[in-house]
């Protein structure tokens, strides 16, 4: 089965940094998705991405959080200046269209550690 | 109140029994329930999908949805120890304009023994 790509699996970085989060959705797919899951907390939608635009984002993703496609294959997450409660896991996910009933596909995530 | 508020469990249950799960929420324009199987460092995989209220069942599993109570149940026949994992509820509503939009429960995590 195809499958959401996300690399790398782990990322160190100090506080203030900018780290970039790389994913690889499955090919024919439209829709795009960043969730986080902070350690023994629940899944938590950031940001949904079609067409080359934001389609919807929820509080989380202020300022310092940024998608973009930029080119063919990849879709990324950059976060400008880390802070310590950004630590988490982070799970890419694509859909092939964004009917209701569609199936969101989730990588294994990358785990974000900020020191 | 939380809008999803799901037991982390765990639920240890043994091979063959019946795995019972639930959510509850509080967001009455939810109408879109999902259930998602999540291994250790893999990420969720959808389960099973149900529009508003009523029964689906797929193979060993049967999802239920009552709007009218805020509650749902994801039930597990015949478990198996592959069956171990964590299981997210999670919800969307009518309102959002972006599909994929979910709102997850904490998960609980099951353990089959052999």
């Amino acid at each position: 089965e195809p499958e959401v790509t996300q690399t790398p699996s782990h990322q160190v970085t100090q506080m203030g940094q900018e780290v970039i989060l790389r994913c690889v959705p499955i090919s024919n797919h439209l829709y795009f998705y960043w969730y986080r899951q902070i350690l023994g907390q629940k899944v938590e939608f950031l940001v949904s991405f079609y067409n080359n635009e934001i389609s919807e984002k929820s509080e989380i993703f202020d300022d310092q959080f940024s998608v973009e496609r930029p080119d063919g294959s990849n879709f990324t997450l950059k976060i400008r200046s880390t802070k310590l409660e950004d630590s988490a896991m982070y799970f890419c996910a694509s859909s092939e269209g964004g009917r209701r009933e569609e199936k969101l596909f989730f990588g294994s995530g990358t785990q974000l550690s900020v020191l | 109140q939380k809008e999803v508020e799901q037991d982390p469990g765990p639920l240890s249950v043994p091979e063959g029994a019946i795995v019972s799960l639930n959510c509850t929420y509080s967001n009455s324009a939810f109408q879109y329930f999902m259930w998602y199987r999540q291994y250790s460092r893999k990420g969720p995989e959808l389960l099973m999908y149900t529009y508003s209220s009523g029964n689906k069942e797929d193979g060993r599993f049967t999802a239920q949805v009552d709007k009218s109570s805020k509650y749902i149940s994801l039930f597990i026949r015949d478990s198996q120890p592959s069956d171990s994992a964590t299981y997210l509820c999670a919800m969307s509503d009518v309102k959002t304009d972006s599909w994929g939009k979910l709102q997850f429960g904490a998960g609980t995590q099951v353990v089959v023994t052999p």
